[in-house]
């Protein structure tokens, strides 16, 4: 049973476009809500995370966007850079409870210059 | 620093052979995980350790087992490798207080 649910698998986006990742959880007693970008051959870095006290947190270019109540939290990238291609994995942990990251299935981001 | 290591990038077996897979870390973490990856299910949790001495069974242990050898370094071992378990293996660590993992470069292990 997958507890972090990502949509799209694969999402194909034009250089200075928009680009939006959702993921969705069912496990109510997650509070860290990280997500994580993987370029080819490499391992996962943290890209940018939210915890449930808020609604919206912005790191440059990048955006999340949590609903509490809909169990729902998305990643935006405005202006959309070739060098944003790469795979983008939502996630959630139980910060007293050893951080085991729950992942989503990844999503697949090819931004056309 | 070079922050999350592993060994070896790339492995070869063929079923029935057993290997181990090598991490350490140099940010002096007392958390480290194993997790593989496979194409549509993102990162699956297989061991982690809380600390020095201790581990424990993540989402899916069947078929593998750890040592948490020091502080540094968190091995995983399978004793008999089966193509199910062809799959990028990472190693992660963390440090105490804080949420973020940081992850090695992976090893990719192939089972025929």
């Amino acid at each position: 049973q997958q507890q972090v649910k990502q949509s799209p698998q694969s999402l194909i986006v034009q250089k200075g476009g928009i680009s939006i990742i959702n993921c969705a959880y069912e496990n109510t007693a997650f509070d860290y809500f990280p997500w994580y970008q993987q370029f080819p051959g490499k391992g996962p870095a943290l890209l940018i995370a939210i915890r449930p006290d808020v609604s919206e947190k912005k790191e440059g270019r990048f955006t999340i966007s949590f609903n509490k109540s809909a169990k729902q939290f998305s990643l935006h990238i405005m202006d959309s850079q070739p060098g944003d291609s790469a795979t983008y994995f939502c996630a959630a942990s139980i910060n007293n409870a050893g951080n085991m990251l729950t992942f989503g299935g990844g999503t697949r981001l090819m931004v056309k210059p | 620093n070079a922050g999350v290591t592993q060994t070896p990038k790339f492995q070869v077996l063929k079923t029935g052979q057993s290997m181990t897979l090598q991490c350490a870390q140099d940010m002096n973490h007392n958390s480290m995980y194993w997790y593989r990856q496979d194409p549509g299910m993102g990162l699956r949790l297989i061991y982690y350790s809380a600390s020095e001495g201790t581990t424990d069974k993540g989402e899916v242990p069947n078929g593998y087992n750890v040592s948490r050898l020091n502080k540094r370094e968190f091995s995983l071992r399978l004793e008999s490798a089966a193509p199910s378990q062809t799959s990028v293996y990472f190693c992660a660590s963390r440090s105490p207080g804080q949420a973020v993992q940081y992850f090695g470069p992976g090893t990719r292990l192939t089972v025929t």
